[in-house]
């Protein structure tokens, strides 16, 4: 599978910032998606990021708070807009590169909003 | 809605036990079970089942699908140390998105 990384690695950030997560794959894939992990909690798909349009959000997320872009197959970054304490998460970008959704997890980002 | 409950929620076992993970689900249109490892932040794929009886193996993990019975069992035996982490199982349903379970946490104690 292909290499994702992602950065940064983790932040700590003050409510009502911004922050940007930058995803990387080492190869073109067709399929990249957003994942958040709240403490103590699994996954839950935020968005799944399409190449040259609009990202498709889950129920429960939209485009204003989490802004998603996917210039090219192989790099895509999140968002997370005006912060509070509960976006405090792990935000984890995914590429599948097979018919059955296989999917490969980035090494996250932890972020932290005070 | 498509739904996936592990068991246990939590497990402590001694080095060398034998321990099985449990992964039930309700979902539309399956396509795929999968399990993932997750030791710090990013879960690491182990396994993708999509028939019901055939038995993946790595090393000392196995797991194997029931599409009848709507589950998976996820074995490590010889555990070790290095084993310790969350095991995630997720299924391929609607639309093709993943649905994850909330995980099994098992610890190995020396």
């Amino acid at each position: 599978s292909a290499v994702i990384s992602q950065k940064p690695s983790r932040d700590i950030c003050q409510r009502g910032t911004s922050l940007t997560i930058q995803c990387q794959v080492d190869s073109q894939v067709t399929m990249m998606f957003w994942y958040r992990q709240q403490p103590g909690q699994s996954l839950t798909l935020i968005a799944t990021a399409n190449q040259g349009s609009e990202a498709t959000y889950e129920s429960g997320f939209v485009i204003d708070k989490f802004p998603i872009s996917r210039p090219n197959l192989t790099f895509s970054t999140l968002t997370v807009s005006n912060m509070s304490p509960e976006d405090s998460s792990i935000y984890l970008c995914s590429h599948s590169g097979s018919t059955y959704n296989e999917q490969f997890f980035g090494p996250g980002t932890r972020l932290t909003v005070l | 809605e498509d739904k996936v409950v592990q068991s246990p929620l939590s497990l402590v076992v001694h080095e060398g036990d034998t321990v099985t993970l449990n992964c039930s689900y309700e979902v539309t249109n399956f396509r795929s079970l999968l399990w993932y490892k997750q030791e710090k932040k990013a879960p690491t794929f182990l396994f993708m089942l999509t028939s019901s009886g055939i038995e993946k193996k790595s090393g000392r993990l196995s797991s194997i699908l029931d599409k009848k019975e709507l589950f998976s069992i996820l074995n490590i035996t010889a555990t070790q140390t290095g084993d310790s982490a969350v095991y995630l199982c997720a299924v391929d349903g609607t639309a093709s998105k993943l649905t994850f379970g909330t995980g099994t946490r098992l610890q190995v104690m020396l």
